[in-house]
């Protein structure tokens, strides 16, 4: 079994830059896609990235996904950062016949 | 436009027993795998479990293993989570979801909440 550690919160100001990373316990974070779900308060997630760089029709091309082996990390990278982009974000991937999800990062748009 | 509607949350005292549906629309809900997925109180998301297409393979996070069961009624897009041996860790919002490979679509969730 492995983990998906997150940072548990960021920060950055509307029109910047912002990039959340998903470093997995063990294991090749290669070896299992990774999705990226949003979560507003009292809502339901949405994927916003799937299949460690796909986006879904509807999400905007400011969110990206990627992936670095020589980290063993995922990112979601937001770009030009709208008040509305304001959320918690989730990673997830697989072990096995399993899902494991990252804890999840407070993203703040101030 | 697919929809996933949850029902049958509520209070429940330790060692209880709970069954939740999902009623499934918008989709062919027999070509997908199906899940159930929670959410503690102000926590992250936990993975319940997962049921195949012809519900022949199914999965648990080993903390519901023998406690809880999943299973589907194709004929009436429909999923549902028998849910016995309530603990209070099992307060959370569940939320059923559909699976491409990857939880596509969610439901709106249902609150369970095991207290005395």
């Amino acid at each position: 079994n492995f983990m998906l550690t997150q940072p548990h919160s960021v920060s950055e100001s509307p029109g910047k830059t912002v990039t959340i990373s998903c470093t997995r316990s063990s294991g090749s974070i290669a070896s299992n896609y990774v999705q990226w779900y949003q979560q507003r308060p009292g809502s339901a997630p949405t994927t916003v990235i799937y299949e460690d760089n796909q986006r879904p029709s509807g999400v905007p091309d400011r969110f990206s996904g990627s992936i670095d082996s020589s980290s063993n990390s995922a990112s979601l990278t937001i770009s030009g950062l709208k008040t509305e982009d304001e959320a918690d974000y989730y990673c997830q991937s697989y072990d096995s016949s399993s899902w494991v999800f990252g804890g999840g990062t407070k993203l703040t748009v101030l | 436009e697919v929809q996933l509607v949850e029902s049958g949350g509520g209070l429940v005292q330790p060692g209880g027993s709970l069954r939740l549906s999902c009623a499934a629309s918008g989709f062919t809900f027999s070509s997908y795998w199906m899940s159930w997925v929670r959410q503690a109180p102000g926590k992250g998301l936990e993975w319940v479990a997962n049921i195949k297409q012809d519900g022949s393979e199914k999965y648990y996070v080993d903390s519901v293993k023998g406690r809880f069961t999943i299973s589907r009624d194709n004929a009436k897009n429909s999923l549902y989570l028998q849910m016995n041996s309530l603990r209070a860790e099992d307060t959370a919002v569940y939320y059923c979801a559909r699976v491409s490979s990857w939880p596509d679509y969610w439901g709106q969730g249902t609150l369970v909440t095991v207290s005395s």
